[in-house]
């Protein structure tokens, strides 16, 4: 089990667009359709912003996406606002029955 | 209300034994699988178990297996962690998480504020 590879920070204005890669393996994301996002503001409890790679729970704004190609995943957030400043971190799903792995976490700054 | 309430957490020393419990409430525990993610102070997040609605599944990170052990009481709807062999890389703040379905996925919806481990001499 190694942690998926994030970019360590990335940043935005308000209004733009970034994005967060999430690169794995063909064992890990690469061969699963199971890669999820997660937000965790300092001093808080993570929350689940994307599931199964492009799938928002309700509550969650759509301004928030996902998407795989090959061995890597994406967090999309469009529109960026002050208050999706915080730290990402991507999950997938690292074959056998109940192996799990995070990545390393990205740091958002909305400038 | 979902509510997952930790506990069980505190200073102990290198190669001595903690348990941690999850208490859980507001949804029907046994219907869902758990899991135990762990986060060092200012480090990210680090999955070390996970078990199914019926512990008929179970799974652990590499850095814990052989010395950690996750159970669940469906009867009292808690959720434990048997940490034995403590090791100072052990040291972190063990959130407990529902999983969304009855096994295990990477689907989280719900997460206690943690409990914090300090394995130190």
């Amino acid at each position: 089990q190694s942690a998926l590879t994030q970019p360590a920070s990335v940043s935005g204005s308000p209004g733009q667009s970034i994005t967060i890669s999430c690169t794995g393996t063909s064992s890990d994301v690469g061969s699963y359709n199971l890669v999820s996002w997660y937000q965790q503001h300092p001093g808080k409890a993570p929350k689940l912003m994307i599931y199964e790679g492009s799938k928002r729970p309700s509550g969650v704004s759509n301004r928030f996406s996902g998407s795989k190609s090959g061995n890597t995943a994406s967090l999309t957030i469009s529109g960026l606002q002050a208050e999706d400043e915080a730290d990402y971190y991507c999950c997938s799903y690292a074959g056998s029955s109940t192996d799990v792995v995070f990545g390393g976490g990205t740091k958002l700054t909305v400038l | 209300e979902v509510q997952l309430v930790e506990s069980g957490g505190g200073l102990v020393q290198p190669g001595r034994s903690l348990r941690l419990s999850c208490a859980a409430s507001g949804f029907t525990f046994d219907d869902y699988a758990m899991h135990w993610v762990r986060q060092a102070p200012g480090k990210g997040l680090e999955w070390v178990s996970g078990i199914s609605w019926n512990s008929g599944s179970i799974g652990y990170a590499d850095s814990v297996k052989g010395r950690f052990t996750i159970s669940r009481d469906n009867a009292k709807n808690s959720l434990y962690l048997q940490m034995n062999s403590l090791r100072a890389e052990d040291t972190a703040l063990y959130y407990c998480a529902k999983d969304w379905r009855h096994y295990v996925t990477t689907n989280f919806d719900y997460w206690g504020q943690g409990t914090l481990v300090t394995v130190s001499s």
